[in-house]
């Protein structure tokens, strides 16, 4: 069956530290890749996306995330979190012939002042 | 451009009543996700519809739950007779095509609560 695994659960930085968060998928085919953010109280945002082409992916707010596809990740980095960054971030896999979005558990990340 | 709307916000229910959620998708958009999630869990997939059709719905319990898309109004998720084990937050999600590469818009949610 298809999963995404987050394996961070809770994540705690401080200010101008780096990011990168683990994902990964175990369906062997084509798939697009995403990353969404949902911020305290808010619905989910998306971050960045990948379809083809370029396995490094900018997104919005310095954020970046590479396809290693011998790996089956789709790790999220930034070089520089700020406070406002702190927010569930979670990774999404669809395989180009489904109609569903499977998501990991999500990361909560934490960014002290 | 109003986003996904989800209705109401905050739904609070006893043991065997209904739940009925609402989800207008962003305009222009033809195609609406439900997701449930669960604390400590990430979003599953529930129901995939496009106007007046049920497209996939393999993340639907068989029973108590149903989903609909009419031709004029929002989505609705139904859940009847809830019981405690369905407390979770509701997001419904749109697009302007089917989910193939395209990213999906989500609502606020709905957090429903079963007493």
């Amino acid at each position: 069956a298809q999963s995404v695994s987050q394996h961070n659960h809770h994540v705690i930085l401080s200010e101008a530290a780096s990011l990168e968060l683990g994902c990964n998928y175990s369906y062997g085919g084509t798939v697009n890749l995403f990353w969404y953010v949902q911020y305290p109280g808010q619905h989910l945002q998306l971050l960045l996306k990948y379809f083809s082409g370029d396995p490094l992916v900018k997104g919005i707010k310095g954020f970046e995330a590479e396809f290693i596809k011998s790996k089956f990740s789709f790790n999220l980095r930034k070089p520089s979190v700020q406070w406002s960054d702190t927010a569930e971030y979670f990774c999404a896999v669809i395989r180009n012939t489904g109609n569903q979005f499977y998501f990991g558990t999500g990361t909560s990340l934490t960014v002290i002042p | 451009n109003a986003g996904v709307m989800q209705n109401p916000r905050h739904l609070v229910r006893r043991r065997g009543q209904e739940a009925r959620l609402r989800c207008s998708p962003m305009k222009g958009h033809s195609h609406v996700y439900w997701y449930r999630q669960l604390p400590e869990e990430g979003l599953k997939f529930m129901v995939y519809l496009q106007k007046e059709n049920i497209i996939d719905e393999s993340g639907m319990p068989k029973e108590r739950f149903s989903a609909e898309f009419p031709k004029e109004g929002p989505s609705i998720l139904r859940i009847q007779q809830v019981v405690r084990g369905d407390s979770a937050a509701y997001f419904c999600a749109s697009s302007t095509q089917g989910a193939l590469g395209q990213p999906q818009h989500f609502g606020d949610g709905t957090r429903l609560s079963i007493l």
